[in-house]
């Protein structure tokens, strides 16, 4: 199956630093890969949608100065979370459309990413 | 826009019994429907879909889930649980007009008893 890997899954840093978070594609060629965010016990927010070689696509009340995304290439995608504060500690989680031509809107998920800002 | 809803917060259920957690959607296109499993601390990983065609879709660790399109329900059922069942669920829908964006529910917390 389509395996997407995320990396860190644990990073903690001072607040007004900034932190990457990187989302592989490992076996297949991810044109389109989406940014969650889960606070704790809710459900996945969705973010943006990155889209390989062009700007990503945020959501209303998403700050895209704050939550920078890059997809240079079919195989990556990264956010990264600039002038971190403490309320943007959460669990991050990256997807990636299902691959194969036929779009149907099937997910596969990274092990998420969980920030830490003191 | 679509929009999903999940009723059950949380369902204890004994080992070995049957659960069902339930799954309402809304949407004015047609949709593609989606149950995923989050086990703690970790991503969510598919457990069965309805694209088309059969209304009763078998997905992986003996879940299945019936389509609905009159009542607009999407439910998840298992005959037997085990302990290891206990996890968090999600319903999903994706609309298919083109973007493919994924709506979820606020999940159900399964817990299996002993």
């Amino acid at each position: 199956g389509a395996v997407v890997s995320q990396h860190p899954s644990r990073v903690i840093c001072k607040s007004g630093t900034s932190v990457k978070i990187e989302c592989r594609s490992l076996d297949f060629q991810a044109t389109t890969m989406f940014w969650y965010r889960q606070f704790p016990k809710q459900s996945l927010m969705l973010m943006a949608t990155s889209n390989e070689g062009s700007k990503a696509t945020y959501e209303q009340g998403v700050e895209k100065d704050k939550f920078l995304i890059n997809h240079a290439s079919l195989t990556l995608s990264t956010l990264t979370v600039t002038s971190a504060h403490p309320e943007d500690s959460s669990f991050y989680i990256c997807s990636a459309s299902s691959p194969g031509g036929v779009n149907t809107g099937e997910l596969f998920f990274g092990e998420g990413s969980r920030l830490t800002v003191l | 826009a679509q929009s999903v809803t999940q009723l059950d917060s949380q369902v204890p259920v004994f080992e070995e019994a049957p659960v069902e957690l339930r799954c309402n959607y809304s949407s004015s296109v047609s949709v593609y429907l989606f149950w995923y499993v989050q086990y703690p601390n970790q991503g969510l990983q598919l457990l069965l879909k309805y694209l088309s065609g059969s209304t009763l879709v078998k997905g992986i660790n003996g879940f299945e889930a019936e389509f609905n399109k009159s009542q607009t329900s999407f439910h998840l059922r298992k005959p037997s649980v085990h302990i290891s069942d206990t996890a968090e669920y999600f319903c999903a829908v994706s609309d298919n007009s083109g973007t493919y964006k994924s709506i979820f529910g606020t999940g159900t917390r399964l817990k299996v008893l002993a």
